[in-house]
């Protein structure tokens, strides 16, 4: 079975600071990873994912994320933090032909 | 193009009672989930659909049935609701053409008194 660890519940930077949102999966099989963001009282919206190929993946908003195999990690970054970056971010995992597994979120607050 | 289409948005419902949370995609998907939302639990797998007529359960399937009689279309219905029910209900579809990446509804927000 997969499943998610997401590292803090709730992180809080300052404006202009790195943003660390931290994910450890595990999975038997290659897995698909992705990261979701969820503004307060809205639905889900994809940061990015990784598939296959380049480990260093790209996504919306300046941020990206790295799958490193060795340490079973995806952990989200952002060089600097924006006031409209606050919001819970969602790291999970899936095989392909299974179900999205989630891990609980972390909530992102960003300090003026 | 809508993608997943989720109806009603709110609904309050008296225990006992039962209901059928809509939801829709048009993106010929063939993978579709139903998750709920809680406070510090994440999203949690209801039910999902590999194909028309395929479901399977997921982590907290009970007081919850589904079917999937078109491509198209995922129902999800509350047999007898419980206060235990009050939840954020997601309604997500993904196609192995789209890498797996999931697109959502917006939700519906559910409260059970």
């Amino acid at each position: 079975a997969q499943s998610v660890t997401q590292l803090g519940s709730h992180v809080s930077v300052s404006e202009g600071a790195l943003v660390l949102l931290r994910c450890n999966y595990s999975s038997s099989v290659p897995p698909y990873l992705f990261w979701y963001v969820q503004y307060p009282n809205q639905g889900l919206q994809l940061l990015l994912k990784y598939t296959t190929g380049a480990t260093l993946v790209k996504g919306i908003n300046g941020f990206e994320a790295e799958f490193k195999k060795s340490e079973t990690s995806f952990h989200l970054t952002k060089p600097s933090a924006h006031m409209s970056d606050a919001a819970e971010y969602f790291c999970a995992v899936t095989s392909g032909n299974t179900p999205l597994v989630f891990g609980k979120g972390t909530r992102l607050s960003v300090i003026a | 193009n809508a993608g997943v289409t989720q109806t009603p948005k709110f609904q309050v419902l008296k225990t006992g009672q039962s209901m059928t949370l809509q939801c829709a995609q048009d993106m010929n998907h063939e993978y579709m989930s139903w998750y709920r939302q809680d406070p510090g639990m994440g999203l949690r797998l209801i039910h999902y659909s590999v194909g028309a007529g395929i479901t399977d359960q997921g982590e907290v399937p009970n007081g919850y049935n589904v079917s999937r009689s078109t491509t198209e279309d995922f129902p999800l219905r509350l047999l007898s609701a419980a206060p235990s029910q009050t939840s954020v209900y997601f309604c997500a579809s993904s196609s192995r053409v789209a890498n797996y990446g999931y697109t959502f509804g917006s939700g519906t927000r559910l409260t059970v008194v």
